[in-house]
């Protein structure tokens, strides 16, 4: 029972467009969300978080959306660069109970083109 | 300073050895995780120590023996392991695990790569 989906596998994008990579949920319960970004042969790297009492979370090229009515969240990249290559996951924690137990999706290999 | 650093990064090991996954992170954070991760897919949740004490096993098999000397320290000891174990095996630490009113990132290692002949 996969809880949090990442749909597409792999998205690609011109280099200074936007890059939109999108996360859905099932379980109810998950009040705290995260952006991973992670390189080959390279642990996760922590991108972006969002609380379920937000809709919007903003760092520099990146911003977090959350519409919890209909379990979506999505990471928007702008203006995306070739750096930004890399597989991207969300991830999902639920409190109470849940503490700082993550479900990660199953990833998406976005690839940006010079 | 956000590092966890793990040794060694690649390890081979035949299924009657016995050998071990150090971590370590300098951050203060009181709660460190395992994660285990195969090709392709998401990291999947072994084991979770907060404040030194184990508080989470994901039914993992006894083969995998998790170890967390001190707050900054943890160890994953690994005995008579298959090939399907073969993966990359994730270090991370947070602030704290329990008091889950203060929402608080995950800071990952660079993994250890486990290959089991």
């Amino acid at each position: 029972d996969q809880q949090v989906k990442q749909n597409s596998p792999s998205l690609s994008v011109q280099e200074g467009r936007i890059s939109i990579l999108n996360c859905d949920y099932t379980n109810s319960m998950f009040d705290y969300f995260l952006w991973y970004k992670k390189y080959p042969a390279e642990g996760p790297t922590f991108l972006i978080s969002i609380s379920s009492i937000k809709d919007k979370n903003e760092d520099g090229r990146f911003t977090v959306f959350l519409n919890k009515s209909a379990k979506h969240l999505s990471l928007h990249i702008v203006p995306s660069q070739p750096g930004d290559s890399a597989v991207y996951f969300c991830a999902a924690s639920a409190h109470p109970g849940g503490g700082n137990k993550l479900t990660f999706g199953t990833g998406t290999q976005l690839k940006v083109e010079l | 300073d956000t590092e966890v650093t793990q040794t060694p990064k690649h390890l081979v090991m035949g299924m009657t050895n016995k050998k071990s996954l150090k971590c370590e992170q300098h951050m203060g954070h009181r709660a460190m995780y395992w994660y285990k991760q195969k090709a392709k897919k998401p990291p999947e949740l072994m084991f979770v120590y907060s404040y030194e004490k184990l508080s989470i096993n994901e039914s993992v098999p006894s083969r995998f023996s998790p170890e967390c000397p001190n707050s900054s320290l943890l160890n994953l000891h690994l005995h008579a392991l298959q090939p399907e174990d073969s993966a990359l095996y994730l270090c991370a630490s947070s602030q704290d695990f329990e008091d889950a009113a203060e929402r608080d990132t995950i800071y990952f290692g660079e993994g250890s790569w486990l290959t089991v002949v």
